[in-house]
């Protein structure tokens, strides 16, 4: 069974700070992976999805890579804000037919705290 | 506008009392799936559907039931809600055939099951 972990659980920055988060999964096998965002009582937003042949996709402050081989992916925040401040998740999709396709799993998640 | 919407947002219900949480997209999505979030566990799918009439149990799926008769709707059914089903619920769809593509979420449902 795919197991996803994101380190940290809790970062605190102040603003301005170039920061990094952490997701590894234990099955290598996988189709993608994607960043999602959380904010209190919301639902989650896609920030980013990297394909199993990619190594990494950026979106304005936003730098997601990926190292399928190690099982890891890291998203890198620049300049961060206070309104970056959510929950951050990973979760990745498995390769592979029958009872597989089509199952996410997802990290814990990391609570980011930008403050002023 | 596009999006997912679920109903109830909230919902206070007793064991045993079946309830219906509805899922709607209007994306033209093939793939629909529903999640649970707990605390400490995180995000655990429960059901989804690569297409009509087509559903698959996820990590999570007793106690639930699932159907996908329409293409935009993705009712979760709980036949007889316990008490450990008291959480936060999440519908998502995705375009074609769901893999590999970025997943569109509802604002979730809270269900609190006495």
């Amino acid at each position: 069974k795919q197991e996803v972990t994101q380190i940290p659980a809790a970062l605190s920055v102040p603003e301005g700070e170039n920061l990094v988060l952490n997701c590894s999964f234990t099955d290598s096998a996988i189709y993608n992976l994607q960043w999602f965002r959380q904010d209190p009582g919301k639902g989650l937003t896609s920030l980013l999805l990297i394909q199993s042949s990619q190594r990494e996709q950026t979106s304005g402050r936003l730098n997601a890579s990926l190292d399928k081989s190690s099982g890891r992916s890291t998203l890198y925040i620049a300049a961060s804000q206070p309104g970056d401040s959510a929950t951050y998740l990973c979760a990745v999709t498995l390769r592979g037919g029958g009872s597989t396709l089509g199952r996410l799993y997802f990290g814990r998640g990391t609570q980011l705290t930008v403050w002023p | 506008e596009a999006q997912v919407t679920q109903n109830p947002r909230y919902l206070i219900t007793v064991t045993g009392k079946k309830l219906t949480v509805t899922c709607s997209q209007n994306m033209n999505h093939e793939y629909m799936s529903w999640y649970r979030q707990d605390p400490g566990l995180g995000l655990r799918q429960i059901y989804y559907s690569m297409n009509v009439e087509v559903t698959d149990k996820g990590d999570v799926p007793e106690g639930y039931k699932v159907s996908r008769k329409e293409k935009r709707n993705f009712p979760l059914i709980l036949e007889s809600p316990s008490p450990n089903q008291t959480s936060l619920y999440f519908c998502a769809s995705s375009l074609g055939g769901g893999v590999g593509e970025t997943q569109y979420f509802g604002p979730g449902t809270r269900l609190l099951v006495l």
